[in-house]
């Protein structure tokens, strides 16, 4: 069966480091993948999308790179800020819908 | 409107009582989606609307669920004799069919909670 995997561990970093989020996936061959940002108590807000023939794509602070051999995607943010603590969430396209993973809390000390 | 509105925030209803869970999305947005959020959990897909039509309901859990759109903007979604496990939070979100580099606006969301 299709899977999404990323890692349920918190991601704890010092401000001003390179955070590194992983989505792996099982079973998709996805044209797009997507990454949100999820605060507490509110919707996810969408940050960026990859196309399978894309690589890597920048976003300001955010780099995001999408492996289709290895099934995998990075999610980086550069000079890690307090503001960024959140929970990253990927999510990878299905026959007009998209599929979420459950998502890696990153908490950013200052 | 300026987002996608969701109402209500927070619902708390007896087990076997029905709800009904709206959401205002985007104007001019095409496509609406519903998901549902258990607490710790990533988002499991219920249904989505291109219009007022449902091609996709493949991940409503039971025959106790629906969803309809009515002139293309806002959508219902009904639980019937609700369930302790149907306590979530159902998220809507809209967007412009085939526009993916825009992704998805998603509501604040809807707390039901079943006692």
């Amino acid at each position: 069966s299709q899977k999404i995997e990323q890692n349920s561990e918190a991601l704890n970093i010092q401000e001003g480091k390179t955070a590194t989020l992983t989505c792996n996936y099982t079973n998709y061959s996805p044209a797009y993948l997507q990454w949100y940002r999820q605060d507490p108590g509110r919707g996810p807000v969408f940050l960026l999308l990859i196309r399978e023939n894309e690589k890597e794509k920048r976003k300001e602070r955010l780099k995001v790179t999408f492996d289709t051999t290895l099934k995998q995607s990075l999610f980086h943010i550069t000079a890690s800020q307090p503001a960024d603590s959140a929970t990253y969430l990927c999510a990878l396209d299905n026959f007009n819908k998209f599929y979420f993973g459950s998502g890696t809390k990153l908490n950013v000390k200052p | 409107g300026a987002g996608v509105s969701q109402s209500p925030s927070n619902k708390v209803t007896e087990k076997g009582k029905d709800v009904e869970l709206r959401c205002d999305p985007i104007s001019g947005h095409t496509a609406l989606y519903w998901y549902r959020q258990s607490l710790g959990q990533g988002l499991e897909f219920l249904i989505y609307f291109q219009g007022n039509s449902a091609p996709d309901k493949s991940g409503l859990p039971s025959d106790r669920f629906s969803a309809e759109r009515t002139g293309g903007s806002v959508s219902t979604l009904t639980i019937q004799r609700t369930q302790q496990e149907d306590s979530a939070v159902y998220l809507c979100a809209s967007s412009l069919m085939g526009q993916n580099d825009y992704g998805y606006t998603f509501g604040s969301g809807t707390r039901l909670t079943v006692v």
